[in-house]
């Protein structure tokens, strides 16, 4: 699976959108990317997924780069209950092994 | 979206002894689950996947004798820790692959806290 790069950590204020980026710059053509969190002393949490169009669901925005070497999460606004750690995750989709990197600590800020 | 549920969801346990732990994908049939382990303040490890019906699959590291797992039905798959030690002390994951709208995804459940004693 191709690696990703996120930042370490990244603060946010609540309310307002926070914007996860994610480094794939050697993704093959069929890898997704995949974007999940975990909460603290929880199993992690699906969030959305995409190929290389954008997508869109009740808890995020994906943004897939034309040459998919990156990617965004948006959260559009968001919430105490949002702090957790993020993964940005390539992976094959028949084979389906998630390998998880360190993540991006995201707290969100009164 | 699909719900995994585990149990239990902590276990203490003396030295040498086997731990079971449980995982069910609660409203859909799941022909492959996966098997996480996770360390404080570190991310999480595959340890295995499992398929229903046949042999799990293990990853490099992992010894398939000390880790059983089966996978009996198609919302059941189980792992048990044999002879545990204080060094398998972790948090244990499972996860469940979902077909939905014709998307896959996994979906994971709350996870087993293991402590070792």
């Amino acid at each position: 699976d191709a690696k990703t790069t996120q930042p370490t950590s990244m603060d946010c204020a609540e309310g307002r959108a926070a914007n996860l980026p994610c480094n794939h710059s050697t993704i093959s053509g069929n890898e997704y990317v995949y974007w999940y969190r975990q909460i603290h002393s929880q199993g992690p949490q699906y969030i959305i997924h995409g190929l290389k169009n954008n997508e869109t669901n009740e808890m995020a925005s994906l943004i897939i780069t034309e040459d998919r070497k990156s990617s965004t999460l948006i959260l559009p606004h968001a919430t105490l209950r949002d702090t957790a750690v993020y993964y940005c995750i390539a992976a094959i989709y028949n084979d389906y092994k998630l390998s998880f990197g360190a993540g991006t600590t995201v707290t969100v800020r009164a | 979206g699909a719900v995994v549920s585990q149990h239990p969801s902590w276990v203490i346990c003396k030295s040498g002894t086997s731990v079971k732990i449980e995982c069910r994908s609660l409203d859909f049939q799941a022909t492959t689950m996966f098997w996480y382990r996770q360390f404080p303040k570190q991310s999480l490890m595959l340890m295995a996947t499992s398929n229903e019906g046949s042999k799990a699959t293990y990853e490099q590291g992992v010894e398939k004798d000390k880790f059983l797992i089966n996978h009996a039905s198609l919302t059941l798959s189980t792992l048990t820790v044999t002879s545990a030690h204080p060094e398998d002390s972790s948090f244990y994951i499972c996860s469940a692959r979902a077909t939905s709208g014709g998307r896959e995804t996994q979906y994971f459940g709350p996870g087993t806290r293991l402590l070792v004693l």
